[in-house]
């Protein structure tokens, strides 16, 4: 009965590749996120959806392509991997909704991606 | 822009010590105050927070109070567990994203605990 699971939980994978992360989450949230957090522990937000629409892009290389196929979903796909891509990625969810103070977010355990 | 400054860690402790983890915040407006808390091999977890100046978020025995004046939300609990051994990240809701109403979360670096018997 896990709220919001990522997979794979972690990934080696050789610089130049192509690869996806899946992220699912069974709470009828309707907003969800990536997140990356790189050796130093820091925490950064790359994309949020809500309902299915892109609400949240930061500064991310056009190589990370953020897809929702509906609002229980929301996969991660980064092109010609780097070494600089080598990080812990984390999906979340929250009931969010305009204007309203910030509804509590819920993390996945993190999908570890270390490319080489 | 807004940002967040957490001590840098590992804090250890022995266990029923006191805690103290310092979080200051740069912001625009009136951010909300969170604290998050990893345990090993998990995601993130709310584990409180506080919406406006001088509100106090509370859970688990530990307390944070929001403090306009000093621009800070420090994390404490009076007495440590071993079970509370983790990385604790403070965050803030930052301002509006791409004119669409939605906030987002701006995070601090986070700040390892390790409790020992």
């Amino acid at each position: 009965d896990t709220a919001v699971s990522q997979t794979p939980k972690y990934l080696v994978t050789q610089m130049g590749n192509d690869k996806s992360i899946k992220c699912e989450q069974n709470l009828g949230h309707d907003t969800m996120y990536w997140y990356k957090q790189d050796s130093k522990k820091f925490l950064k937000i790359m994309f949020s959806y809500n309902n299915k629409e892109l609400i949240i892009n930061e500064t991310v290389p056009n190589r990370f392509s953020p897809k929702s196929p509906d609002k229980a979903h929301l996969n991660l796909h980064i092109n010609s991997l780097e070494l600089g891509d080598s990080a812990v990625y984390f999906c979340a969810s929250s009931q969010d909704l305009p204007g309203v103070i910030r509804e509590t977010q819920y993390f996945g355990p993190g999908t570890r991606l270390l490319v080489l | 822009g807004n940002s967040v400054t957490q001590m840098e860690g590992p804090v250890t402790l022995s266990e029923e010590a006191f805690l103290t983890i310092n979080c200051t915040y740069t912001a625009t407006g009136y951010p909300s105050l969170f604290w998050y808390v990893q345990y090993p091999g998990e995601g993130l977890q709310l584990l409180l927070k506080a919406t406006k100046a001088d509100d106090k978020g509370s859970n688990k025995g530990f307390e944070a109070t929001y403090r306009k004046e000093t621009t800070s939300f420090h994390l404490e609990k009076g007495s440590v567990q071993v079970s509370d051994s983790a990385v604790y990240f403070c965050a803030l809701s930052d301002g509006l994203a791409m004119n669409t109403g939605f906030q987002k979360l701006v995070f601090g670096t986070g700040t390892r605990l390790l409790v020992s018997p």
